[in-house]
């Protein structure tokens, strides 16, 4: 079936440096989806992609949609505390189809 | 405010006995799904229903059972035939191409 390999599994930054994790896969999605899940609490939609070559904002954060659909990367720019957390990709083909996630990234931050 | 609930929020029960988690949405979504996510792993997919009076398994359904009888709800019964029910459970809906997730709720088998 689908898989998505999302990488890193961790990272450990200072505050104030710039992140980039990134989704792979040996299928298409049409629909690439990023969250944020913190500790105890259910994921947030963070980012939303539906076009190949798309690049979304959304303050800090920038996602874009990679070229040949089998790919998508997060970065998180001037890192702060409350980005610590588990950041998971999630892809989907059609409408009515599972969505299909990543096992997640988990970022520390370190003092 | 729309959106998904989930209680309890902490749950605890014996072994051998069944359990419903609740998942209730006021956002009109059609599609609902329920995921198991145990400590530093992905999300699988439990139980999924696009439409009311539906439902299809997902990749660990053994153990569970799911109904959808309203539009705005999709509980799930944690079983005792569920081998490792502890975990954290989360529900979810879709519009479109974008899901969303309730709060959780972390059940605790003694």
């Amino acid at each position: 079936g689908q898989q998505l390999n999302q990488s890193p599994q961790s990272m450990f930054i200072q505050e104030g440096e710039d992140v980039s994790m990134n989704c792979t896969s040996s299928s298409i999605f049409n629909t690439w989806l990023w969250y944020k899940q913190d500790p105890g609490e259910g994921p947030v939609l963070l980012i939303a992609l539906y076009k190949a070559g798309e690049l979304t904002s959304n303050g800090r954060l920038t996602a874009q949609f990679g070229i040949t659909r089998k790919d998508s990367f997060l970065n998180i720019s001037a890192s702060i505390p409350s980005d610590v957390g588990i950041y998971f990709c999630a892809g989907l083909v059609n409408r009515d189809d599972k969505i299909i996630f990543g096992k997640g990234t988990r970022l520390h931050i370190l003092p | 405010d729309g959106g998904i609930t989930q209680s309890p929020k902490y749950l605890f029960r014996k072994e051998g006995q069944n359990v419903t988690l609740s998942c209730e949405q006021n956002l009109n979504h059609d599609a609902m799904y329920w995921y198991r996510q145990d400590p530093g792993q992905g999300l699988r997919l439990i139980y999924y229903s696009q439409i009311v009076n539906d439902f299809q398994k997902g990749d660990i359904a053994e153990g569970y059972s799911v109904s959808r009888e309203k539009k705005e709800s999709f509980p799930l019964t944690v079983t005792s035939a569920q081998k490792n029910p502890t975990a954290f459970y989360l529900c979810a809906s879709t519009s479109y191409n974008e899901q969303f997730f309730g709060p959780g709720t972390r059940l605790t088998v003694l």
